[in-house]
Parts: C-alpha cells; structure tokens; sequence
C-alpha cells in the first residue's frame, strides 16, 4: 500500500535545531514536497526534493534518499512563528499526491 | 494577485441539506483539487481535474460532486450532507508545465454538518 509516516508532534526551543523525518512507500516515485500549516490557515509550500541530497533554502533544509524511502526537514535559528504543522507529501506513479498526516511544532522560549 | 479563492469560509449545514463549495483561480492552472483534512489525518483527495471539461475521483469521493466547465472554477457539492462530511475542504490548483508540480491552496471552508 502507498503509506507516508512522520511524527505526530515535536517540541523545540527557539534559536535551536529541530530535525523532522518523513518515511514513505508509494506505488512508483515522483518527488516529495515539506509544506508549512498554521493553525487555521492553508499549507503553503516549502520544498520540494527529487533526486538525492540536500536542497538548503534559507533556514529550512530538504533532505531526501530515494533508495531509504526517506526524507526530512532541517528547520534552523527556530523562531517562534516556526511553530506550526509540517506536512510531508509524495506523488506516487499516477501523479496523485499522497500526504502524511502533519508533525506539529511547537517551539518554547 | 488573488490565487485562489474558496466560499464560504465557514458554514453550519443541517443533515439532509445541500451545499455547493466554490473555488477560483486566476492563475490559468489547468489542474485542481478538492481534498479535505480532519484532524490526525493526512490531506484526503476528494476528486481532481486536470483540465477544462475532465474530473476524476481521489480517494474519498462518496458523497460529493465536482465539475469543471472552465479553467478557472471548480465547485464541490454536497447533495445530501451527513454529520460525517465535517470537515475544512481545500481547494488546490496545480500547472501542468510547473517545474515541481506545486500546488497552490485556497483559504478553506470549515463545513460543520449537524
């Protein structure tokens, strides 16, 4: 079955380094996207990862390995309006995107 | 630029009643996306377009409708809704020649069926 799997919730402390891991299994492999969610608010795009490596963008950091079926998400200098969901999502062989259900970050001072 | 618009961003619906969720984009996108998020679960793809004229289900399609006859609006219908459509409903739109395939999302319409 096509299944993506990140943690449920995590807790952080501002100014440090929170690492967030995705593991997937789709049927075929696309690409694999971080969005950002708010309390409230739609998820807004973040990265995105198709070959392996790291794709550094700011604060925020992709990784992805194909042949582990892993990614995570590297998030720097936390700040508190980093608190929010993440959500890890896959397009599978029919270009269908499969989504995780979302990590929440809460950051503390 | 408005992106993507979704009404209403909030509605109170009796059981049996009828609603129709709207969605438009200015972006020409020619594919979009219904999908609904209930807590602890991940995005659930209600029904696609990947262009003018064409619709497909997603995963969980009972219960609802869509069509497409532009490229900017894409209503979702209820026809009889049941306490267990509660739910935020996202509308998305993607362009086909985009180099990541990103999706763009609408605000969301909080449905609460009673």
């Amino acid at each position: 079955g096509q299944n993506i799997d990140q943690p449920t919730e995590m807790t952080a402390t501002e100014g440090a380094i929170v690492q967030i891991n995705c593991t997937y299994q789709t049927s075929g492999f696309n690409g694999l996207f971080w969005y950002q969610q708010h309390a409230g608010e739609a998820p807004t795009f973040l990265s995105y990862n198709v070959l392996d490596g790291l794709e550094e963008k700011g604060r925020f950091s992709s990784f992805l390995s194909r042949s582990k079926g892993y990614s995570y998400l590297l998030l720097k200098e936390l700040q508190m309006k980093d608190s929010a969901s993440y959500l890890c999502a896959g397009w599978d062989s029919n270009y269908q995107l499969i989504w995780g259900a979302g990590t929440k970050l809460i950051i503390k001072p | 630029t408005a992106g993507i618009t979704q009404a209403p961003t909030s509605q109170i619906l009796a059981a049996g009643r009828s609603m129709t969720l709207r969605c438009t984009q200015d972006m020409r996108h020619n594919a979009m996306y219904w999908y609904r998020q209930d807590l602890g679960l991940g995005l659930r793809l209600i029904h696609y377009s990947n262009t003018a004229g064409t619709t497909g289900k997603g995963e969980v399609p009972d219960g609802y409708s869509v069509s497409r006859a532009n490229t900017d609006d894409f209503p979702l219908t209820l026809a009889s809704a049941v306490p267990s459509q509660t739910s935020v409903y996202f509308c998305a739109s993607k362009g086909l020649a985009g180099d990541t395939g990103e999706l763009f999302f609408g605000e969301g319409s909080r449905l609460t069926v009673l």
